[in-house]
C-alpha cells in the first residue's frame, strides 16, 4: 500500500529534550515536506526536500532541522524544543516532484511542556 | 492582510445542497491552486488542483480561478454526510506553498 509513515504519532515532551519525528513514504517520491498545523493559521510548511542532500525552508524553519540522507526518509529534529512548538505535525511527499500534488501523513500530535 | 483567507464557517447544509467554499488571496504570483480535504484526526488529501483560470470538474466537484481577482472557488454539487470534513485551499508559487486556515463543512443527513 502505497503511503507516508510517521511516528511517533503522539508525543509529551519536556522543554530542552531532544526529539526526532520519523518520516517514510514508499513511492519513491523525491519531493518531501514537514508542515505544522494550529488551530486558525492553517498549515504552515517548514521544510522542504526536492531530493537526496537537499533541503530548503519553508515559511516557519525557527527550531527546527532536517536531513533527507535516503529518498524515502525525511526525519524532523527539534533540537531543543519549547511549549511555542506544540501542534500537529504532518509529513507530505509528492507525486509529481512539487508541491502541487502532495500526499500527506496521518500527523503526529507533539505537546511540548 | 494574510496572504491566504478562508472563511472558517462553520457552515452546516442539507444533504443534496450545493457547496461553495471560497478563498481569496494577495500574492499575484501564485500560479498553482489546490483543494485539500482533511477528516477529523487525518491527514489533508488532495481533491483538486489547477494552474489556470476557469473551471476544473471532476465528478461532483467544480474547482473555480479568477486570477484577476485572485478568488478561487471549490463547487460541491450533491452533498452528501461524508462529505462532511473541513476544506483546506492552498497555492504554490514555484517557491512556497500557502494553505489558507480551512473551511469547516458539515451536511446533514
Amino acid at each position: 500500500e502505497a503511503q507516508v509513515t510517521q511516528n511517533p504519532r503522539y508525543l509529551i515532551t519536556v522543554t530542552g529534550k531532544k526529539l526526532t519525528v520519523t518520516c517514510s513514504q514508499n513511492m519513491n517520491h523525491e519531493y518531501m515536506s514537514w508542515y505544522r498545523q494550529d488551530p486558525g493559521l492553517g498549515l504552515r510548511q517548514i521544510y522542504y526536500s526536492m531530493n537526496v542532500e537537499v533541503t530548503d525552508k519553508g515559511d516557519v524553519p525557527e527550531g527546527y532541522k532536517v536531513s533527507r540522507k535516503e529518498k524515502r526518509n525525511f526525519p524532523l529534529i527539534l533540537e531543543s524544543p519549547s511549549p511555542n512548538q506544540t501542534s500537529l505535525y504532518f509529513c507530505a511527499s509528492s507525486t509529481s516532484g512539487r508541491a502541487d500534488e502532495q500526499f500527506f501523513g496521518p500527523g503526529t500530535r507533539l505537546t511540548v511542556l | 492582510q494574510k496572504e491566504v483567507e478562508q472563511d472558517p464557517g462553520p457552515l452546516s447544509v442539507p444533504e443534496g445542497a450545493i457547496v461553495s467554499l471560497n478563498c481569496t488571496y494577495s500574492n499575484s504570483a501564485f500560479q498553482y491552486f489546490m483543494w485539500y480535504r482533511q477528516y477529523s484526526r487525518k491527514g489533508p488529501e488532495l481533491l483538486m488542483y489547477t494552474y489556470s483560470s476557469g473551471n476544473k470538474e471532476d465528478g461532483r466537484f467544480t474547482a473555480q480561478v479568477d486570477k484577476s481577482s485572485k478568488y478561487i472557488s471549490l463547487f460541491i454539487r450533491d452533498s452528501q454526510p461524508s462529505d462532511s470534513a473541513t476544506y483546506l485551499c492552498a497555492m504554490w508559487d514555484y517557491d512556497k506553498v500557502i494553505f489558507g486556515p480551512g473551511t469547516s463543512l458539515s451536511v446533514i443527513p
